[in-house]
């Protein structure tokens, strides 16, 4: 079975711009979940989508969006870059909601995003 | 304030040795605590999930403990070698609909020959 991939694996963004990053679930799986990690802060949770509806949702800013396609592919949309949002985004896939026991979580390797 | 802190935040091992992480935690409700093993440049992959009534669970020379009670979990790595070089992290589900999992900043691990 192929892991989860992200695309782009980098991107480079000027401050204002927006970004759009994308997610490919492992086949089966129906819940995408979305993490920031930077150095300071480690892995922190953005948001998690399951069959099309966001179930769970971090403290982060309203410029982080997502959305989940029928096929459980999933984007996430940052607007209005800011420097702060320089980090490594990784999204996990699992067959249920991520949070219930049993449920693993795997990851893809991210998406490197630079902000100038 | 729902945390997990871990430590030593960093660690530098022989080849061979073992060692151990340790995480606490304030989280409340609990529902599971997981460790991930994250090699440089790549995404976290799952070592271990344990719900409050599991007090040790093993993966090949990782052995993780749980004590719901002290709120503290720890993970144990038997004879280690150059590839267990990576952050470890530790994640505890929040109990309740919600469920969000909140993680700790990991622990970094440098196995040397």
């Amino acid at each position: 079975k192929a892991g989860v991939t992200q695309t782009p694996r980098y991107l480079i963004k000027t401050r204002g711009q927006q970004v759009t990053l994308s997610c490919s679930p492992i086949s089966g799986h129906r819940s995408v979940s979305w993490y920031q990690q930077t150095p300071g802060q480690g892995l922190q949770f953005l948001f998690e989508y399951f069959s099309e509806t966001q179930r769970n949702k971090g403290n982060f800013p309203g410029r982080f969006s997502g959305r989940q396609f029928s096929n459980s592919r999933s984007e996430m949309n940052v607007s209005t870059l800011e420097l702060g949002d320089s980090a490594l985004y990784l999204c996990a896939s699992s067959l249920g909601l991520a949070g219930e026991s049993y449920n693993e979580q795997f990851f893809g390797p991210g998406t490197r995003l630079t902000v100038l | 304030k729902n945390q997990v802190e871990q430590s030593p935040q960093s660690l530098i091992i022989l080849e061979g040795k073992n060692c151990t992480l340790q995480c606490n935690y304030t989280v409340s409700p609990f529902s599971n605590l997981r460790w991930y093993k994250q090699d440089t440049g790549r995404g976290p992959v799952s070592l271990t999930i344990m719900t409050f009534s599991e007090n040790t669970k093993s993966n090949g020379r990782y052995t993780a403990t749980l004590d719901a009670d002290t709120k503290q979990s720890s993970l144990h790595i038997t004879a280690s070698q150059l590839s267990d070089s990576a952050s470890y992290i530790c994640v505890v589900r929040l109990g309740g609909s919600q469920g969000n999992l909140i993680f700790g900043k990991g622990t970094k691990l440098s196995v040397k020959p």
